[in-house]
């Protein structure tokens, strides 16, 4: 089974900053089945990323990600105030049907 | 509109059960790969269980033996079944889309649609 790791655990930016979010693998990702997610207080989780690099549906461009194998990157160019969340990224495989989460990283307001 | 509509959490004592519903719409439910995702107090994301389009079905070792999921297409509905019930099971429980199969292929996806979430709380 593959175990994801975030880094940092918290990150403290100002608006305006940019933000990169590691994400490493215990093995290879196969065919980048790599995805990020936001989450906020009291709101189901937001698919952000798929395919380690493709932004989802109505996703603004200051989201991007990058990485293959086993290390991967969300990078958030220029911090809005709605950005400050936790971010998770995932394996997610259709055979058989599962998705490991990373544990997370907090992104709050400096 | 595309929809999943989250029920059936609540109040139970340790060692008991409960059952949760995910209601689809806006899409054909039968042609998707469906999950439940739980998020407990202070802590992350877990995936749970996930079920195929041939209802063939996948759990994580720390429910494995006391949760069932199982779907009904014709209901549009995805189901979860929680037996033996610990306190470390408290969170709220999400239903979510992901892989998509038609006419014998599949294409991989991430976790594109999820339901607003239903909360179970494991207490005596």
């Amino acid at each position: 089974e593959i175990v994801l790791t975030q880094s940092p655990g918290t990150l403290s930016l100002s608006p305006g900053e940019r933000a990169t979010l590691s994400c490493r693998a215990s093995q290879s990702v196969s065919s980048n089945q790599l995805a990020w997610y936001q989450q906020k207080p009291g709101q189901a989780p937001r698919l952000l990323i798929f395919g380690a690099s493709s932004r989802a549906t109505d996703i603004p461009d200051r989201f991007s990600g990058s990485g293959s194998g086993t290390d991967f990157t969300l990078t958030i160019s220029r911090l809005e105030p709605e950005d400050f969340a936790v971010y998770y990224c995932q394996q997610y495989v259709s055979s058989p049907p599962g998705g490991t989460f990373g544990g997370g990283t907090k992104l709050e307001i400096k | 509109e595309v929809q999943l509509v989250e029920s059936g959490g609540g109040l139970v004592q340790p060692g008991g059960s409960l059952r949760l519903s995910c209601a689809a719409s806006g899409f054909t439910f039968s042609n998707y790969d469906m999950h439940w995702v739980r998020l407990a107090p202070g802590k992350g994301l877990e995936w749970v269980s996930g079920i195929g389009i041939t209802a063939d079905s996948y759990y994580s070792g720390s429910v494995k033996g006391r949760f069932t999921v199982s779907r009904d297409n014709a209901k549009d509905s995805l189901y979860l079944e929680l037996n033996s019930l610990r306190g470390g099971d408290t969170a709220v429980y999400y239903c979510a889309r992901s892989t998509y199969c038609s006419r014998g292929s599949c294409d991989t996806r991430a976790f594109e649609v999820w339901g607003q979430g239903t909360v179970v709380t494991v207490s005596s």
